[in-house]
């Protein structure tokens, strides 16, 4: 699987977008990218999933760029429940193995 | 649906001791997980199952052992805990045999072992 870099940390402010960035420069064809989230103390939570379109859905949108080589998860409108630990993941659909690495601490600020 | 459980929620074991996490989906799906998280760290997986009676090793399989005897089941068991087995374990499932398909977890068991 292709590695990801995702920064550390980022705060955002209750009631705005959240945009968090998603190296993924090695990046093959046939692998899509994934996004989970951790709350505190509990499972990780699918958030989303793309191949190359912009995907959108109830909790978040999707955008891939052009080259696949980096992509951003954004919280339309971020709130207090949207703390978390946010991964980014890079797999092919046939492997059905995740593999989590540090992601990215959210901290949404009231 | 309770979607997928965790059984216990907590443990302390001694070392040396033996124990088995029960991990439940009632989502019919066909594969199943057993991750480990340690402090700062991501998920790591253990073993994982794609079917009925089938399992396979992960990232971390050593000093652990698992069965999928029903298809709603995933055991974890740990023979001889260790001081290094003290984790909360998260085991997820997932539907798809084909294409990409989210994983599901449950609310983790967490054990700390003496």
């Amino acid at each position: 699987d292709a590695k990801t870099t995702q920064p550390t940390s980022m705060d955002c402010a209750e009631g705005r977008a959240a945009n968090l960035p998603c190296n993924h420069s090695t990046i093959s064809g046939n692998e899509y990218v994934y996004w989970y989230r951790q709350i505190h103390s509990q499972g990780p939570q699918y958030i989303i999933h793309g191949l190359k379109n912009n995907e959108t859905n109830e909790m978040a949108s999707l955008i891939i760029t052009e080259d696949r080589k980096s992509s951003t998860l954004i919280l339309p409108h971020a709130t207090l429940r949207d703390t978390a630990v946010y991964y980014c993941i890079v797999r092919v659909a046939v492997d059905y193995k995740l593999s989590f690495g540090a992601g990215t601490t959210v901290t949404v600020r009231a | 649906n309770a979607g997928v459980t965790q059984t216990p929620k907590f443990r302390v074991l001694k070392t040396g001791q033996s124990m088995t996490l029960l991990c439940a989906q009632d989502m019919n799906h066909e594969y199943m997980y057993w991750y480990r998280q340690d402090p700062g760290m991501g998920l790591r997986l253990i073993h994982y199952s794609v079917g009925e009676g089938t399992t396979a090793k992960g990232e971390v399989p050593d000093g652990y052992n698992v069965s999928r005897l029903k298809k709603q089941n995933f055991l974890l068991g740990l023979e001889s805990a260790a001081p290094s087995q003290t984790s909360v374990y998260f085991c997820a499932s997932s539907y798809s045999k084909q294409g990409p398909s989210e994983q599901y977890f449950g609310p983790g068991t967490r054990l700390t072992v003496t």
